[in-house]
Formats: structure tokens, C-alpha cells, sequence
């Protein structure tokens, strides 16, 4: 098993950019997330899913967008960057209170 | 959304010396977790605890899901150096599917 893949690991975009960052897991998982990581905020729920095709938020939505049309991928979409939202991003899934996460995104938005 | 508040904020301790953290919230959450990061990786999971007042370790970890269900302590013993991490404490409200996390104690270790 991989686990929690996510792609790409940096990116570096200009504000007004869009970008996907892309999260699979193949451990048939129904909960997946996403975080943002800041210093000093530890990790912030953006979008959450508890199964193909159900999507929510979380703390902090608002520049983001999710869907969930497999159980395996959950993309985050940002439709239109900007520097405040420079930080790293890591995707989990899990079974029960057992979160897997990813090895993160590194995104810097100029 | 719900603040869990994590201290300290850092930590410098000698090898081989014991480590307490806690995380405290407003809420009387479900379940409590712990985590390791370490530098550029994603949050493990260490610890999970489910019952108030439930004592469980993992190694020379032992973690404590307090009475009142309002926080969490974590002890590591006799730290070594590849202890040294960010460590997370994380909340299940009783509603809900979302986990909460506090905002992380860095352990260095110094040998």
C-alpha cells in the first residue's frame, strides 16, 4: 500500500493563479481531509469528505474547493491564489480516530 | 472552531531526561490524540485514547485522557535524540466527524 499519496510536493504560483493539488489513497478510506499548516497555528481543517460524493467544511474554506467522485482521490482546487495562502497542506484519510497523512505540499503564492 | 491550547510551545531537554506536555480545550471532546512530525514529513499518529481517565503507552510513551475530558497530557521517558519533533495533540468533538488540533510542541534533544 502507498498510503496517502499528494502531488506536487512544491509549487510556487503567482496571485490571480490557480492550481489543483491532488491527494489518493488506496486504503478504501470513506473520511478524507485537508489541512493547511502555518507556524504557530498547527493544522486547520479546510475541507473535509465522509464518502464519495459528500463534501463539507471545515475552519478555514474559504479560497478552496473540494470534491469527492471516487473514494480513493480529493483534490483541492484554488481558483484564484493568493499570498495568504502560502503555507503547506497536507491530505489525510481514515478509518475510525486513526488519521494517515500525507507528506505535504509546499505552496508559495507570490 | 474549537481551540485547543498545547504547552509549551517548545522544549530543550538533555538525552535521557523526561518529557510533559499537555493540551487543554473548552470542550469536552471524544476521543484525544497525539502525534509526531517530523521536519518535512506528515503528522503519526502516536497515542489514541478514547476513555476519560484512560492511561495508554506506546514505548516510553504514555499519554492520559483526562477526567474532565477537557484535556490531554503526554510523557516521553528517558528522551533520546530521534524524539526531537513537533508533537500534536488532536480532539474528536462527540458531533461531528472533524479533529481539532492544538498548535504543537517542539522537542529538541540535545545529546
Amino acid at each position: 500500500n502507498a498510503g496517502v499519496t499528494q502531488t506536487p510536493k512544491f509549487q510556487v504560483l503567482k496571485t490571480g493563479q490557480s492550481m489543483t493539488l491532488q491527494c489518493a489513497q488506496d486504503m478504501n478510506h470513506e473520511y478524507m481531509s485537508w489541512y493547511r499548516q502555518d507556524p504557530g497555528m498547527g493544522l486547520r481543517l479546510i475541507h473535509y469528505s465522509v464518502g464519495a460524493g459528500i463534501t463539507d467544511q471545515g475552519e478555514v474554506p474559504n479560497g478552496y474547493n473540494v470534491s469527492r467522485s471516487t473514494t480513493e482521490d480529493f483534490p483541492l482546487r484554488l481558483l484564484s491564489a493568493a499570498p495568504s495562502q502560502t503555507s503547506v497542506y497536507f491530505c489525510a484519510s481514515s478509518y475510525s480516530e486513526t488519521q494517515y497523512f500525507g507528506p505535504g505540499t509546499r505552496l508559495l503564492v507570490l | 472552531g474549537q481551540q485547543l491550547n498545547q504547552s509549551p510551545q517548545s522544549m530543550f531537554i538533555q538525552e535521557g531526561e523526561d518529557v510533559s506536555m499537555n493540551c487543554t480545550s473548552s470542550s469536552i471532546f471524544n476521543t484525544w490524540l497525539w502525534y509526531k512530525q517530523d521536519p518535512g514529513e506528515g503528522p503519526v499518529l502516536l497515542i489514541a485514547l478514547y476513555k476519560a481517565g484512560e492511561l495508554t503507552s506506546n514505548g516510553r510513551l504514555t499519554a492520559q485522557f483526562g477526567i474532565t475530558r477537557k484535556d490531554s497530557f503526554l510523557n516521553i521517558s528517558a528522551s533520546i535524540p530521534s524524539d526531537v519533533g513537533i508533537y500534536f495533540c488532536a480532539g474528536q468533538l462527540f458531533t461531528g466527524n472533524q479533529f481539532y488540533f492544538g498548535t504543537g510542541t517542539s522537542l529538541t534533544v540535545i545529546p
